[in-house]
């Protein structure tokens, strides 16, 4: 069965560096999600993308954040620098298109120090 | 803007016996889509269910089901014959109009007891 992957699944880092996440979604959807879960929260969106465009990034902290999917295929995500607050889960999620379900990764799990 | 209001921190329910999780929402659209997933402690979000907006019959996915009140706009999750396994945190989400994004609710911890 396909599946999203999400590296690493762990990542602990000082404050103030530089961090990435990598998300390679289901082959042929066409649709890719980033989310950020703060404990004891739901997932909030930070950007979507449409094959290599973004079309919607306006929860993207774009002075520290940056996302990028250059061949519309995998996608990463940047932190820099980071924060103590952005310390949370980072899901990936990929769908074939608008009202069909998202399929999850195992999600980033990013704990800055 | 799409809203999901989730009341019930935590439920706890007997194996084998069946529990609702309860999901309001708001939106001004008329078109608009409405799930469900499981996250379990590993963290993955698991899909569960969906019910769109125009459909006349509640949605069903073996035994889990949606009771969907268009007029009351609410969603809730009905899981019959609870499992062990069935604990987990399960979010109700709303996708509206154009766009695709998924708007979360703040959750639902599910726990099975012998």
């Amino acid at each position: 069965e396909a599946e999203v992957a999400q590296s690493p699944r762990y990542k602990i880092t000082e404050k103030s560096q530089a961090v990435a996440f990598w998300c390679d979604p289901i082959s042929g959807h066409a649709t890719l999600y980033w989310y950020r879960q703060i404990l004891g929260q739901g997932p909030e969106l930070l950007v979507q993308f449409q094959d290599e465009s973004v079309v919607d990034d306006s929860q993207l902290p774009k002075d520290r954040f940056s996302a990028e999917r250059l061949k519309g295929v995998d996608s990463t995500l940047k932190i820099q620098p980071a924060e103590l607050g952005d310390s949370a889960m980072y899901l990936c999620a990929s769908s074939s298109g608008q009202r069909d379900e998202q399929y999850f990764g195992p999600g980033t799990r990013l704990t800055v120090t | 803007a799409q809203k999901i209001t989730q009341t019930q921190p935590g439920m706890f329910v007997q194996e084998k016996e069946a529990v609702t999780l309860d999901c309001t929402y708001d939106t001004s659209d008329q078109s608009y889509g409405l799930f469900w997933y499981k996250q379990p402690s590993s963290g993955e979000m698991i899909f569960l269910i969906y019910q769109g907006s125009y459909d006349e019959q509640n949605a069903t996915e073996g035994r889990y089901s949606l009771n969907f009140q268009k007029a009351r706009k609410s969603a809730n999750l009905v899981i019959s014959a609870s499992q062990l396994g069935d604990s987990a945190m399960y979010f109700c989400a709303i996708e509206a109009g154009t766009a695709s994004k998924l708007t979360f609710g703040t959750g639902t911890r599910l726990q099975v007891t012998l």
